[in-house]
């Protein structure tokens, strides 16, 4: 069965630091987005793409925070410099506006990410 | 503003004990109304889905409720075992946008 992909699951890094974290969604979905989950709270997402188009990135900490989806298929989200604060998991979703599914939106394992 | 609230917050249960999530929200316009577990550390995953029309739906021993004139929904567990342990949110799908409206989650914790 198809897989949204993250990587790396883990990541550790001092504050001031940058970050970044792949996506690879599942074949053929071309609705991308990456949900940023503080422990104990539901996702909020931080930026949707169409293709290789951003749709929204309205929550976005765009000082700090940037992503892209260059060929339309993974996808790159990148943190600098990383703070206390960001601590959080990163979650990437994908899915097929095609596919009559109620818009069902498949989630990766996440990227949890500690800042030190 | 749309929003979608849950509770309990957390909950505690011996294994093999029935129990009830609830749901409430106020999102508009809707177009669906999802549950997902998540494993902590782990990607959420899909148990139900239900649409305006739907007041009941079932995967195993989980059973949803759809109240839409309320605007809530539950989430029944049956019989729980060690492995119902996750955190289970409620989903509402904005009708539109499809946007993922999302509680702030469930924490259950089923023990021996």
């Amino acid at each position: 069965e198809a897989e949204v992909a993250q990587s790396p699951r883990y990541k550790i890094t001092e504050k001031s630091q940058a970050v970044a974290f792949w996506c690879d969604p599942i074949s053929g979905h071309a609705t991308l987005y990456w949900y940023r989950q503080i422990l104990g709270q539901g996702p909020e997402l931080l930026v949707q793409f169409q293709d290789e188009s951003v749709v929204d990135d309205s929550q976005l900490p765009k000082d700090r925070f940037s992503a892209e989806r260059l060929k339309g298929v993974d996808s790159t989200l990148k943190i600098q410099p990383a703070e206390l604060g960001d601590s959080a998991m990163y979650l990437c979703a994908s899915r097929d506006p095609g596919l009559p599914s109620y818009n069902e939106q498949f989630f990766g394992p996440g990227t949890r990410l500690t800042v030190l | 503003k749309n929003q979608v609230e849950q509770s309990p917050q957390s909950l505690i249960i011996l294994e093999g004990k029935n129990c009830t999530l609830q749901c409430n929200y106020t999102v508009s316009p809707f177009s669906n109304l999802r549950w997902y577990k998540q494993d902590t550390g782990r990607g959420p995953v899909s148990l139900t889905i239900m649409t305006f029309s739907e007041n009941t739906k079932s995967n195993g021993r989980y059973t949803a409720t759809l109240d839409a004139d309320t605007k809530q929904s539950s989430l029944h567990i049956t019989a729980s075992q060690l492995s119902d342990s996750a955190s289970y949110i409620c989903v509402v799908v904005a009708g539109g946008t499809y946007k993922y409206i999302f509680g702030t989650g469930t924490r259950l914790k089923v023990l021996a």
